[in-house]
Order: structure tokens, then C-alpha cells, then sequence
């Protein structure tokens, strides 16, 4: 499987504090993404970095990439109850038509 | 509103009863893409489309059949479905093609199948 991993599956924190979930991928990538799922739901696009780029940001969010290590960090800063989803790492590589996704990280942002 | 509609949202049926989930674009995109979403196994290809009558096979196509004879639609086809095929399903799109392919997939709200 070319899947990756998220670490951790799920994580549990307070309204206010910052949330780090990390992707770990396998192949060489072009580029990689964040989306973001409500229960059940389809997934929305969060953020995008470029195998090029080592930081970026976007509000409340930020991601790092080394494609060294083959990784890449997302922070939510600030969390609030609304931030409460499934959040998944997604990379492309073999030739740009496949899309890979991460194992997903399940956030819980307590009021 | 640029979407992604796919339909129907939840469904059951039976083993061996050939169906058809529809997937529908507005935002005149090239790339439509087929995943399915099970427990702890996060989203899995099925299937992708570059273009019209352009469709190849992701990491689980066993059991599944796509067609692209419109840039719009992408329909899913389970000719004999089985109860391993109880997923959620998510249609994606996203525009351009090369190195601009997969910049921002557009999914999908999904369908729940369930394979009696």
C-alpha cells in the first residue's frame, strides 16, 4: 500500500491550546495537502504545500513539509469547538494523477 | 455554486443487484476521481478520470466500473455489488491537468452504501 500514517489518530485537547497532527508519507510527491471532514461528510480543502516549500500558512493553520524525512506537521493555533473534524494529510506523485490520503487524525476540541 | 453533487446520499441494497452512484460537476473541471472511506483506512482511490474517455484505475478498482462520456459526470458502477463494498463513497474533481492536476480536490457530500 502507498498509504501513509497520521500519528496521532486521535487527539483530545481544550478550546485555546494548539493542535499538531502529523502526516508520514512513502513515495516522492509533488505536492501535499490538508483537508479537513466533519462527521461523515465530504472533505474540504485546507491548505496545499508545494514539495519546494518548507512552511506555510494560513490563519490559524500552519504546515511544514520535509521531504527528507518524508513528513509534514499541520498546527491549529487557538483551537475552538468548531475546529472539531477529521483531518487528513494527501499527497499526489505517480505522474500527478494519483491522489494518496493519509489515515486521518480524529480532533476533539473540548469547550 | 461551484459543487460537487453525488447522489443517492444513502443506500441499500442487496447483494448482486447491479447500481449506479451518480457524480455531477459544475466547475468544468478535467480531473473526477472515485474514493471510498472505510474505518481506520482513511480514503482510497477507485478509480480517477483525466478527462472525457480518459479513466484509470486507483488502488481498489476490483468490483467497481466508472465511465466519462461527459466532462460533468462520472458515475460509479457496482455491476455485483458485495457486502465488502459497504463503504462511504466520495466523488472529487479538480481542475487542469499535468502539473496543475490534484491541486485542490472539490468533494463530493458522499453516499453510504450498504450490501446486504
Amino acid at each position: 500500500s502507498q498509504q501513509g500514517e497520521e500519528d496521532p489518530q486521535a487527539l483530545s485537547i481544550q478550546e485555546g491550546e494548539n493542535a499538531t497532527m502529523n502526516c508520514s508519507y512513502k513515495t516522492s510527491i509533488n505536492n501535499l495537502q490538508w483537508y479537513r471532514q466533519n462527521s461523515g461528510r465530504g472533505l474540504v480543502h485546507l491548505i496545499l504545500i508545494r514539495s519546494n516549500e518548507r512552511e506555510k500558512h494560513s490563519g490559524r493553520l500552519r504546515v511544514t513539509l520535509d521531504t527528507s524525512k518524508k513528513s509534514s506537521s499541520l498546527l491549529i493555533t487557538a483551537s475552538r469547538a468548531a475546529d472539531t473534524a477529521s483531518y487528513f494529510c494527501a499527497w499526489n506523485s505517480g505522474g500527478y494523477q494519483k491522489v494518496t490520503f493519509g489515515t486521518g487524525t480524529k480532533l476533539q476540541v473540548i469547550p | 455554486e461551484a459543487q460537487v453533487t453525488q447522489n443517492p446520499r444513502y443506500l441499500i441494497t442487496v447483494t448482486g443487484k447491479k447500481l449506479t452512484v451518480t457524480c455531477s460537476q459544475n466547475m468544468n473541471h478535467e480531473y473526477m476521481s472515485w474514493y471510498r472511506q472505510d474505518p481506520g483506512l482513511g480514503l482510497r482511490q477507485i478509480y480517477y478520470s483525466m478527462n472525457v474517455e480518459v479513466t484509470d484505475k486507483g488502488d481498489v478498482p476490483e468490483g467497481y466500473k466508472v465511465s466519462r462520456k461527459e466532462k460533468r459526470n462520472f458515475p460509479l458502477i457496482l455491476e455485483s455489488p458485495s457486502p465488502n463494498q459497504t463503504s462511504l463513497y466520495f466523488c472529487a474533481s479538480s481542475k487542469g491537468t499535468g502539473a496543475r492536476t490534484n491541486e485542490k480536490l472539490f468533494f463530493g457530500s458522499g453516499t453510504q452504501l450498504s450490501v446486504l
